[in-house]
């Protein structure tokens, strides 16, 4: 089987622009989580999907937005970017509800200038 | 709130040598943890999980982690530690209202030769 593929790898924006990243969950997986991961703040969750549902929200603005599709990938966009949202963005997905541990995507790291 | 704390954000070894990375959880309800590895400009791997059931978790690469509610203490071992084994290695916990995982600061491993 596949793994979580994300689009694109790498990503270099200047601030104020907008930003949309892409996942591709594995086959058969439903739950599809985005976390942030910064040297000063670690790894964040941001949101998780369920059956293009937004089930759960981190604690992060307004600007952080996402999606999920009927085959469930699922894309993640932020608006009006900053220095800080300078990141690696990782994608990961779960057959369904249940916390039976969840498979990471390698990331997209994105830059902002 | 759910938290995890690992204990040393740097831990260093010698090749053949027993390794031992230090992760406490709090946790209102009973928790679902989890060990993941991380390796330069990768996603995370899914080490071993602890759900319900046995205590003492087996996973890949010769890791192991044991529950301990008492100590609410997931600790990682390994026999012997292997070159290959360098990496960064993150705790994450789970509560049962879904999938929205919880990483401590993170331990990067080092193994000398």
């Amino acid at each position: 089987k596949a793994g979580v593929t994300q689009t694109p790898r790498y990503l270099i924006k200047t601030r104020g622009q907008q930003v949309t990243l892409s996942c591709s969950p594995i086959s058969g997986h439903r739950s599809v989580s985005w976390y942030q991961q910064t040297p000063g703040q670690g790894l964040q969750f941001l949101f998780e999907y369920f059956s293009e549902t937004q089930r759960n929200k981190g604690n992060f603005p307004g600007r952080f937005s996402g999606r999920q599709f009927s085959n469930s990938r699922s894309e993640m966009n932020v608006s009006t970017l900053e220095l800080g949202d300078s990141a690696l963005y990782l994608c990961a997905s779960s057959p369904e509800a249940a916390p039976i541990g969840q498979y990471f995507g390698p990331g997209t790291r994105l830059t902002v200038l | 709130a759910q938290s995890v704390t690992q204990l040393g954000s740097h831990v260093s070894v010698s090749e053949g040598a027993l390794v031992l990375l230090r992760c406490n959880y709090s946790s209102s309800v009973p928790p679902y943890l989890f060990w993941y590895v991380q390796y330069p400009n990768q996603g995370l791997q899914l080490l071993l999980k602890y759900t319900t059931g046995a205590t003492l978790v087996k996973g890949i690469n010769g890791f192991e982690a044991e529950f301990k509610k008492s100590e609410t203490s997931f600790h990682l071992t390994k026999p012997s530690a292997h070159m290959s084994d360098a990496a960064e290695y993150f705790c994450a916990l789970e509560e049962t209202s879904g999938s929205r995982l919880t990483f401590g600061e993170g331990t990067q491993l080092t193994v000398n030769p």
